[in-house]
């Protein structure tokens, strides 16, 4: 079986622009959740969807934003790209939205 | 608020030899506590992981980690180190609706 996919794998944006992050999940996982990981910095908590509904967000401004489809794909948007969201975005999926998550290989975000 | 502490940025062993790295957390209640790897270029993988009873918890690739509560630990250990172990290590913690917090992290360097 394949295991959580993102796309693309690498990215190189501008200041200013805005990106739009995929990931696909484990077949019959139902909830996604979105990790950034910033440099020598663990993973820190963005969203979590569970069934098309937004189950909970970490502290990042609203520039940030997500959506799940009804397929359980997920988008992650973020605009006004500033210099700091360079980072590495982890997309992670469960079951049913416990503890039990499974991790993509990530986006790699360049912001210049 | 919920924190983890790593407190071992980079940590280097000889192969066969043993390993112990170390995590504290801070947290109102006993949190469901975790340890994932993270080799370059890869997602995250769960090693083990701690919900409640047994505090010695067995993992995948020969891992171990032991929940002291007294200590606020979940440190994680391997007896023999195979050169394939060198890679980012991540403790975790979560509980009920609240999303994981993660370590910065422990670098693991192995030497011949």
């Amino acid at each position: 079986d394949a295991g959580v996919t993102q796309s693309p794998t690498h990215l190189i944006k501008t200041r200013g622009q805005h990106v739009t992050l995929r990931c696909s999940p484990i077949s019959g996982h139902k909830s996604v959740s979105w990790y950034q990981q910033v440099l020598g910095q663990g993973p820190q908590f963005i969203f979590q969807y569970y069934e098309k509904e937004e189950r909970g967000r970490g502290n990042f401004p609203d520039r940030f934003s997500a959506r799940q489809f009804p397929n359980y794909s997920s988008e992650l948007n973020v605009n006004a790209l500033l210099l700091g969201d360079s980072a590495l975005y982890l997309c992670a999926s469960s079951l049913d939205g416990d503890y039990e998550q499974y991790f993509g290989p990530g986006t790699r975000l360049t912001v210049t | 608020a919920q924190s983890v502490t790593q407190p071992d940025i980079h940590i280097t062993v000889s192969e066969g030899a043993s390993l112990e790295l170390r995590c504290n957390y801070s947290y109102g209640a006993t949190p469901y506590l975790f340890w994932y790897v993270q080799s370059p270029g890869q997602g995250l993988q769960l090693l083990l992981k701690y919900f409640s009873g047994d505090t010695l918890v067995q993992g995948i690739k020969g891992f171990e980690a032991e929940f002291k509560r007294s200590q606020s630990s979940f440190n994680l250990r391997k007896p023999s180190v195979h050169w394939s172990d060198a890679a980012e290590y991540f403790c975790a913690v979560g509980r009920g609706n609240t999303p994981l917090v993660f370590g910065k992290g422990t670098r693991l360097s192995v030497i011949a």
